[in-house]
């Protein structure tokens, strides 16, 4: 059974850094590339970044680019997320997701649980 | 404001048919990225429904199906079942923001 697990969240004052975690199990985490998402209290979905399934192909959102840095450790199964400069605006549930399809053409076949980033002062 | 839009909600009588439309443009639908659905049931993640517009993964009921034309999709789901009540949303991708975007959302309430 494929199992994505997210941790590192938690609340942080504005400007303040976390670094969110997520580990793979139940498939074969370098076939795949893989993705943070996040979802604000009553909103949608809201992509953030993606990784390749060798690391060697990043994107972002404009809304999180300079700002947020995804990478992965296959030998670990690991995705992370460094978040810096955090604003309040990036208060959501944070969602690592496997990635299935071809470049823009991909869907989220897999999410974790999600783990809850809250930005106060 | 979301980049594909969603009827806020719709609703049925249990065994009814209902449908939820993704609205998009022609920088995301209508430029022919696929559009996929995701099922939000209260309290948890996103769960994958339909793949490339049409395309149902295993343990989903064919009583749910999906379509697309032009710069729009539709979700319906047919015999509405209690367990049916979430939140439903669409996704695709927006060449212009060149960013995977999702829909407004769209609520199913069985009456």
């Amino acid at each position: 059974e494929v199992q994505l697990v997210e941790s590192g969240g938690g609340v942080e004052r504005p400007g303040g850094s976390l670094r969110l975690s997520c580990v793979g199990s139940g498939f074969t985490f370098d076939d795949y590339g893989m993705n943070w998402l996040r979802q604000a209290p009553g909103k949608g979905p809201e992509w953030l970044a993606g990784i390749s399934w060798n690391g060697g192909k990043i994107r972002y959102a404009d809304s999180v680019k300079g700002r947020f840095t995804i990478s992965r450790d296959n030998s670990k199964n690991s995705l992370s997320l460094q978040l810096n400069d955090l604003r309040a605006e990036d208060t959501a549930f944070y969602y690592c997701a496997g990635e299935r399809g071809y470049t823009d053409y991909s869907w989220f076949a897999s999410w974790g649980q999600g783990t809850l980033v809250t930005v106060s002062s | 404001q979301s980049v594909l839009t969603q009827p806020p909600s719709v609703s049925g009588a249990p065994g009814q048919w209902v449908t939820i439309s993704c609205t998009g443009n022609t920088s995301n639908i209508g430029a022919g990225y696929d559009v996929h659905w995701y099922q939000q049931l209260p309290g948890t993640a996103p769960k994958l429904l339909i793949y490339t517009n049409t395309r149902r993964p295993s343990g989903v009921p064919d009583r749910v199906s999906g379509s697309k034309s032009g710069t729009s999709a539709s979700l319906a789901i047919a015999g509405l079942q209690v367990e049916d009540e979430a939140d439903y949303y669409c996704q695709s991708y927006d060449s212009r923001l060149s960013a995977f975007v999702f829909g407004s959302g769209t609520k199913v309430t069985v009456l």
